[in-house]
């Protein structure tokens, strides 16, 4: 099993619809979480944090559910400009999962 | 600030040839790292460095040299180049205990 695992979609969603990726991890003690997004052919960009008590932004949820080890990203009233790939990393093992790609379509 | 730059933005080796990747920062962070990132893989550790003249290795360190002279910069050295090291390479800063790390542009390597 990957140790940072992630669904690679792509996830294909009309404007304006919610969507929700999962992470999982296989490190039991890992505390602390990233969510980055990574437009095509550039760098990853931090989008939010995510700790115990979760992380919300404007349309953006990030959550822990650690008894089943994995995170969450939720966006809400996706636009054109969400498309992007969305990267997870748990930070005490410095591992990113390979990404999942999100396509908002008009 | 330019904060993250990275130096070529694109190269092409052939195997067995050695190169540099340059990688350099303008916020004085003490932390900086080395990752590969291939379809399908992710964004893999290769070296990271938590201050100057302090290196270490991360998950593939094989083919890859590093040193840490000064806090600013942190090239990648590729000894003898391998199809396998066909990659694209982003360097990364934070600063020790924010976690939030500010990525470079990239380097695509194709070694033929």
């Amino acid at each position: 099993r990957k140790e940072v695992e992630q669904d690679p979609g792509p996830f294909n969603v009309p404007e304006g619809a919610t969507v929700a990726f999962n992470c999982t991890y296989s490190n039991s003690a890992s505390q602390s979480f990233f969510w980055y997004r990574q437009d095509c052919r550039k760098e990853p960009k931090l989008l939010m944090s995510v700790y115990s008590s979760g992380n919300e932004d404007g349309r953006f949820t990030a959550q822990l559910n650690r008894a089943s080890q994995y995170i969450s990203l939720l966006i809400r009233d996706s636009k054109l400009s969400d498309s992007a790939t969305y990267l997870c990393v748990v930070i005490e093992d410095m591992r990113f999962g390979a990404g999942t790609r999100l396509t908002v379509k008009p | 600030n330019a904060g993250v730059t990275q130096t070529p933005k694109f190269q092409v080796l052939k195997t067995g040839q050695s190169m540099t990747l340059q990688c350099a920062q303008d916020m004085n962070h003490e932390y900086m790292s080395w990752y590969r990132q291939d379809p399908g893989m992710g964004l893999r550790l290769i070296h990271y460095s938590v201050g100057a003249g302090i290196t270490d290795q991360g998950e593939v360190p094989n083919g890859y040299n590093v040193s840490r002279s000064t806090t600013e910069d942190f090239p990648l050295r590729l000894l003898s180049a391998a199809p396998s090291q066909t990659s694209v390479y982003f360097c990364a800063s934070n600063q020790p205990g924010t976690y939030e790390q500010y990525f470079g542009p990239g380097t695509r390597l194709t070694v033929t």
